[in-house]
């Protein structure tokens, strides 16, 4: 039972466009929320995080979007570069022990030039 | 500074053997997790470490997989009688604390024949 879901496998987007990745969650307990961006043979690295009283989170790049009536999150990238090229993950936890982050399945992002 | 390490990176084993996989995490960081990512799956968490307060096993997925932390430093994650459906990327996060960021390490992709 995939309590985050990805329902996207792959996107591709050409640079200086916007990048649109989205998470679903069925969980309503869950109320901390992150996105993890991974390269090849490297492990996830910590990309942006909201919490639940937050609707939105913007760091430069990088703004990540709450709607928790429709238990989804979305993260947007502009302008896109080809480095962002990666998979990125959505996570989420909740109160039955925040360090336990439960991970979406990952979009592969392909940023081309 | 050192990020977390995770030897050996790759490992092929055959059914019915043992393995064990080794994570060094972040220096003075007292959070230490294990996950697994099986192909085409989100990170499954299995396992964490805080300090010196007995971990929270609640992850592993069967009796054959055990993990130990010594010192409050390394661990060490070991599958008996390794099963096919144990391939899987195995990766190894630490954190400054419980709640703070979890940094990532590279993975030890292990393959079971």
């Amino acid at each position: 039972d995939q309590q985050v879901k990805q329902n996207s496998p792959s996107l591709s987007v050409q640079e200086g466009r916007i990048s649109i990745l989205n998470c679903d969650y069925t969980n309503s307990m869950f109320d901390y929320f992150l996105w993890y961006k991974k390269y090849p043979a490297e492990g996830p690295t910590f990309l942006i995080s909201i919490s639940s009283i937050k609707d939105k989170n913007e760091d430069g790049r990088f703004t990540v979007f709450l709607n928790k009536s429709a238990k989804h999150l979305s993260l947007h990238i502009v302008p896109s570069q080809p480095g962002d090229s990666a998979v990125y993950f959505c996570a989420a936890s909740g109160t039955s022990g925040t360090y336990k982050y439960i991970f979406g399945t990952g979009t592969r992002l392909k940023v081309l030039a | 500074g050192a990020g977390v390490s995770q030897s050996p990176s790759n490992k092929v084993t055959e059914k019915g053997k043992d393995v064990e996989l080794r994570c060094d995490p972040i220096s003075g960081h007292t959070a230490l997790y294990w996950y697994r990512q099986s192909l085409g799956q989100g990170l499954e968490f299995l396992i964490y470490f805080q300090g010196n307060s007995a971990p929270d096993k609640s992850g592993l997925p069967s009796d054959r997989f055990s993990a130990e932390r010594t010192g409050g430093s390394v661990s060490t994650l070991t599958i008996q009688r390794t099963q096919q459906e144990d391939s899987a990327v195995y990766l190894c996060a630490s954190s400054l604390a419980e709640n703070n960021e979890q940094f990532f390490g590279p993975g030890t992709r292990l393959t079971v024949l």
